[in-house]
């Protein structure tokens, strides 16, 4: 069945960085666009960055351009998210989502999330 | 500007319905949306996509209680046959030029 697992969360400190890592299976990774969103405690869904099933295509929220980069390896089927120059208000749980189809913009698989603390 | 805009909160009886709004900013009345489910403590799952024309096609494994119709600009989710475990947020979700956005989020409590 498909799932998606999210890693690399922590701690860390404002101005750091930090890789978070998916690891798609149960279906054919490399013809999907994928995305990450992320949930600040205790508010809603908050949509972070995608990227085209070939990866020619990457978008970014207004508040992580230029700080943060979507990538992804289609031979171990692993999506990522390089994060730099970390804030306090980048708190979050990061869920990693399958879109619908080559891009889409719609989600229709989410992982359960890794959550990630900046703090001083 | 595209936003999408949801009741905070919403109640009903055990083995009732309910029906969710979700409504979209002047000018994108013919957008399609998604809605997510996020039981608490859980990752949000995918629920159904709903076109402007109340045609809907719901995510795998997802029971036939969730339907959605659409009416101008508003968007609807009904649940039917409430159960305890459909307690959840319910979030609305569309995309724009190049971004997503998502509602603020109806949160369901069961009676």
């Amino acid at each position: 069945q498909v799932q998606v697992v999210e890693s690399g969360g922590g701690v860390v400190q404002p101005g750091r960085s930090l890789r978070l890592s998916c690891a798609a299976s149960g279906f054919t990774f490399s013809t999907y666009a994928m995305h990450w969103v992320r949930q600040a405690p205790g508010k809603g869904l908050e949509w972070v960055a995608a990227i085209s099933y070939d990866g020619s295509y990457k978008y970014y929220a207004d508040s992580v351009k230029g700080r943060f980069t979507i990538s992804r390896d289609d031979s171990k089927n692993t999506l990522f998210l390089q994060m730099n120059s970390l804030r306090v208000e980048d708190t979050a749980v990061y869920y990693c989502a399958r879109d619908l189809g080559l891009i889409s913009f719609y989600f229709d698989y989410w992982g359960q999330g890794t959550l990630v603390t900046v703090s001083s | 500007q595209l936003v999408l805009t949801q009741s905070p909160s919403a109640s009903a009886s055990l083995g009732a319905s309910v029906k969710l709004t979700c409504t979209l900013s002047s000018g994108h009345s013919n957008y399609a949306i998604a809605w997510h489910q996020q039981q608490p403590e859980k990752g949000p799952r995918y629920l159904m996509k709903l076109n402007s024309d109340g045609s809907h096609f719901r995510g795998d494994g997802i029971p036939d209680r969730f339907s959605g119709s659409s009416s101008g600009a508003e968007r609807y989710l009904t649940i039917s046959s409430l159960q305890s475990e459909d307690e959840a947020d319910y979030y609305c979700q569309t995309w724009g030029t190049d971004i997503v956005v998502f509602g603020g989020g109806t949160k369901l409590t069961v009676l």
